[in-house]
């Protein structure tokens, strides 16, 4: 079946770098796409969306870019602080229901993101 | 954003037995989720629970097994029925909080269950 995947497991960076968080999908008919943070013990927690009719969106210390060429997402986070100690998902999402529904989300395994002092 | 709690938070439990989940949203919604993230793995989807008619399952999950209610729009329950060690995972709701008609919509996750079958 469609799977959604990641290119590293873990990452580690120096507080103050920059991150790149990477993610590799194979349905090319997936038209949204989805960074989540989770913390431990948490649930996961929205962070940037991204429709497949645009290549970037940024927000705030956050940027996500899409090459659906490749089939390609990736998250890049900013001046990289202690709070962002978490493991990143991307999801996706090839299902455009009557009214907008996100309907199925696919999620990928998951990168651990350990920020140093 | 929609606010949403999970009852119980964790629990163990004995094989064979049952466990009900309650997910409770701070406004209605029309869409729900459950899903299943198993240890130090990524989150799988159940099924999607909607008001007024039966859940639909994904692929390799069934309603015997996963029994979901959804008596109203604020609220869903998943059972995990006759369970064994491999139904040890986190289980979580979320929901769809809709904006504007043909956006699409956020997915807001609880903060999930923790389940340890013995």
């Amino acid at each position: 079946g469609e799977s959604v995947g990641l290119h590293l497991p873990t990452l580690s960076v120096q507080e103050g770098d920059n991150s790149i968080i990477n993610c590799a999908y194979s349905n090319s008919a997936s038209d949204y796409f989805i960074w989540y943070k989770q913390e431990s013990g948490k649930g996961p927690q929205f962070i940037i969306d991204i429709r497949s009719n645009m290549d970037k969106r940024q927000g705030q210390r956050v940027t996500v870019l899409l090459n659906k060429t490749v089939k390609h997402l990736s998250l890049q986070i900013a001046a990289t602080q202690p709070g962002d100690s978490a493991v990143y998902f991307c999801a996706e999402s090839a299902v455009m229901n009557y009214g907008g529904s996100q309907g199925n989300l696919i999620f990928g395994k998951g990168t651990k993101l350990s920020v140093k002092p | 954003s929609a606010v949403i709690s999970q009852k119980p938070s964790r629990d163990i439990c004995q094989r064979g037995t049952s466990l009900t989940i309650q997910c409770q949203v701070d406004s209605q919604v029309t869409m729900m989720f459950w899903y299943r993230q198993q240890p130090g793995q990524s989150l799988t989807l159940i099924a999607t629970a909607n008001q007024g008619s039966e859940a639909t399952y994904e692929s390799g999950f069934v309603i015997d097994k996963f029994p979901i209610s959804r008596p109203n729009l604020t609220f869903s329950t998943l059972t995990v029925s006759n369970m064994s060690p491999e139904d040890s995972s986190i289980y979580l709701c979320s929901v769809e909080d809709p904006r504007t008609y043909w956006d699409y919509n956020e997915q807001f996750f609880g903060p999930g269950t923790r389940l340890t079958v013995l």
